[in-house]
């Protein structure tokens, strides 16, 4: 199993950025996918889930209406669309797979991508 | 949302005595019908992803030593350490993912050698 995260940078605030995650190694249409963020210095924090065929979407409250999460099966591709970033969103954000089911904890990770907003 | 809150927030062990953390959830997250709660444990070490250790609240991954466990059920759980090794100095999260989400995780309990 191999992620691999990509399309992070700096980003002014209220600016967008879309976050892409590689999936290989597994049948990546079979499973639900997460997205989880790390700020500096700080925990772990759930950000976005999205079911195999990509119709239940569910996020953490601070991002709800900012961020959108999608996938495309046929190119074994996770995204996150961020739009109106804030400082608050400054993290490295790692697409993790899960399992068949929606409550199945994160069982592959990828290596992260760091985003930064500030001006 | 359901609220995970882990203890302590740091500890030190000796090298080969057991560690101990403990996570406790806002509600129960135990489901009663499969009698299995909803809670995993993960390891993340600097520079790495996170690695899943445990999950409904006390099934050891595959490849996960034995030295590590899982315990508890509905609000209350801990992972234990048996025998700490030095590559086992990590910050160590617990998460929750009882029916829909958010799937909350617990702020971290980071482990160092005394």
């Amino acid at each position: 199993v191999q992620l691999v995260e990509s399309g992070g940078g700096l980003v002014q605030p209220g600016g967008s950025l879309r976050l892409s995650c590689a999936a290989s190694g597994f049948t990546f249409s079979g499973y639900w996918m997460s997205w989880v963020r790390q700020s500096p210095g700080k925990g772990l924090e759930w950000v976005a889930n999205i079911k195999q065929d990509g119709t239940e979407e569910y996020y953490v409250d601070s991002v709800k209406g900012r961020f959108t999460i999608s996938r495309d099966n046929a190119k074994n591709s996770l995204f996150l669309q961020m739009n109106s970033l804030r400082g608050e969103d400054t993290a490295v954000y790692f697409c993790a797979s899960q399992g068949g089911v929606v409550n199945t904890p994160c069982d592959y990770w990828g290596q992260g991508t760091l985003v930064t907003v500030s001006s | 949302d359901i609220v995970m809150t882990q203890s302590p927030d740091a500890l030190a062990v000796s090298l080969g005595e057991r560690a101990t953390i403990n996570c406790k959830s806002s509600q129960s997250i135990l489901y009663s019908s499969i009698n299995r709660s909803y809670l995993a444990w993960y390891q993340h070490k600097p520079g790495q992803p996170p690695k899943l250790l445990i999950n409904w609240a006390s099934i050891r991954e595959s490849g996960v030593p034995d030295r590590f466990s899982g315990s508890g059920s509905g609000t209350d759980f801990t992972l234990t350490i048996s025998s700490l090794q030095a590559e086992d100095v990590a910050v160590y999260y617990c998460q929750q993912y009882y029916k829909t989400p958010p799937y909350s995780f617990g702020q971290g309990t980071k482990v160092d050698i005394k």
